[in-house]
């Protein structure tokens, strides 16, 4: 089956710093990506679609100068928590389409940020 | 706008009890419907899914029947394992832009 893996698996880092977590698309390349916010015994919160060679697409309520996306190529998209600060604590999910939009989507195993 | 209701959980059960999981939607159109399973540190996994009414989606012994009068995709397996012991999430996709939308997941206990 196809494999997305996510980097780093968990990370802790200061309030006022930025964090860089990338999603890979191991064996398939993804035009399109997603990237979800999982809080403790909550669902997943779609935050941004990211398209490869466009901008991202993000929720309504996502702020995009604080959540960087960037889908550089077919099989890399990168999220860039800014200035961080203890409320963006949270389980980062990624998932990348293969084929069409209609075509199953592949999740990543998380990413847990700890904003100290 | 678009959502997904799941059962609250904990749910636990003993090996080989009779499983459901319940699951109802709202939607605009004619939506997708999926069953993700995450097992302990690993990545959501479609486990089953159904396009139109009346649809089964079928895996690993679990089923599931898009039902467009009740607006429900309940999940069902008749003898759980300890091994199935996960959380589960409902999620519908609607429109051509990939996106799905989940419920809040429910977490499964299967005691030996």
């Amino acid at each position: 089956g196809a494999v997305v893996s996510q980097h780093p698996s968990r990370v802790i880092c200061k309030s006022g710093t930025s964090v860089k977590i990338e999603c890979r698309s191991l064996d398939f390349q993804a035009t399109t990506m997603f990237w979800y916010r999982q809080f403790p015994k909550q669902s997943l919160m779609l935050m941004a679609t990211s398209n490869e060679g466009s901008k991202a697409t993000y929720e309504q309520g996502v702020e995009k100068d604080k959540f960087l996306i960037n889908h550089a190529s077919l099989t890399l998209s990168t999220l860039t928590v800014t200035s961080a600060h203890p409320e963006d604590s949270s389980f980062y999910i990624c998932s990348a389409l293969r084929g069409g939009p209609r075509d199953e989507q592949y999740f990543g195993p998380g990413t847990r940020l700890t904003v100290t | 706008g678009d959502s997904v209701t799941q059962m609250e959980g904990p749910v636990t059960l003993s090996e080989e009890a009779f499983l459901t999981i319940n699951c109802t939607y709202t939607a605009t159109g004619y939506p997708s419907l999926f069953w993700y399973v995450q097992y302990p540190g690993e990545g959501l996994q479609l486990l089953l899914k159904a396009t139109k009414a009346d649809d089964k989606g079928s895996n690993k012994g679990f089923e599931a029947t898009y039902r467009k009068e009740t607006t429900s995709f309940h999940l069902e397996k008749g003898s759980v394992q300890v091994s199935d012991s996960a959380v589960y999430f409902c999620a519908l996709r609607t429109g051509n832009t990939g996106k799905l939308i989940f419920g809040q997941g429910t977490t499964l206990q299967v005691k030996p």
